[in-house]
């Protein structure tokens, strides 16, 4: 099946900093990449996805880059603010919909 | 809408009782998903349905898991017998379309003693 690999498991960073964090997988199939926020003691929470025909979105501070030569995905946040400090998970999509998620990673942003 | 619900918020129980998790999906969403998540391993998909009929449940842990939709804005995920290991925050989200965006519900926190 499917596996994600989601590096580093912790990021900190000075506020206004940038911030990337990368996944890997090993099915050349996937198609879709979706990235989710979860702050402490809530839900996770959509922020960013991307799919296999475009190589890059972005949306305000947030983007995401996708190389499926190299089966990789990256999330990058610019100007990092204290409200960025979460726990960060990259998905890929398994034999259709079902979602394999990365072990997360915790974003600190200090002020 | 009121978004993805989930009843109870936190369960506590014995271990050996039947536990039982609820969900009621964004309405007009064809799409449900049942997670479990842990600090081990993570959030990890147990099982979902595509306009009521299950499609996916490769990720269900053993037998004492068994999820049911009976109707669109229903479903519930039980436990029987329970152990300390099934201790875990258990989502339930919903989704419009396939690989489309997964609305999570707040959770359950599931504790076994």
């Amino acid at each position: 099946g499917e596996n994600v690999e989601q590096h580093p498991s912790t990021l900190s960073v000075q506020e206004g900093d940038s911030a990337v964090i990368k996944c890997t997988y090993s099915d050349s199939a996937s198609n879709y990449f979706p990235w989710y926020k979860q702050e402490l003691g809530k839900r996770p929470q959509l922020i960013i996805d991307i799919r296999s025909n475009v190589g890059e979105k972005k949306d305000q501070r947030i983007a995401v880059t996708l190389n499926k030569t190299a089966k990789h995905f990256s999330l990058h946040i610019t100007e990092t603010q204290p409200e960025d400090s979460a726990v960060y998970f990259c998905a890929v999509n398994q034999a259709g919909t079902a979602l394999i998620f990365g072990k997360g990673t915790t974003l600190s942003v200090s002020s | 809408d009121a978004g993805v619900i989930q009843s109870p918020r936190h369960e506590v129980t014995e271990m050996g009782q039947e536990v039982t998790l609820r969900c009621k999906p964004i309405s007009g969403h064809d799409y449900l998903f049942w997670y479990r998540q842990t600090m081990m391993r993570g959030l990890e998909l147990l099982i979902y349905f595509n306009n009521n009929v299950p499609i996916d449940d490769s990720g269900m842990p053993e037998d004492r898991f068994s999820a049911k939709m009976p109707n669109a804005s229903f479903s519930n995920l039980k436990i029987q017998p329970s152990e300390p290991r099934d201790s875990a925050v258990y989502f339930c989200a919903s989704s419009f379309a396939a690989l489309h965006e997964q609305f999570f519900g707040p959770g359950t926190r599931l504790t076994v003693l």
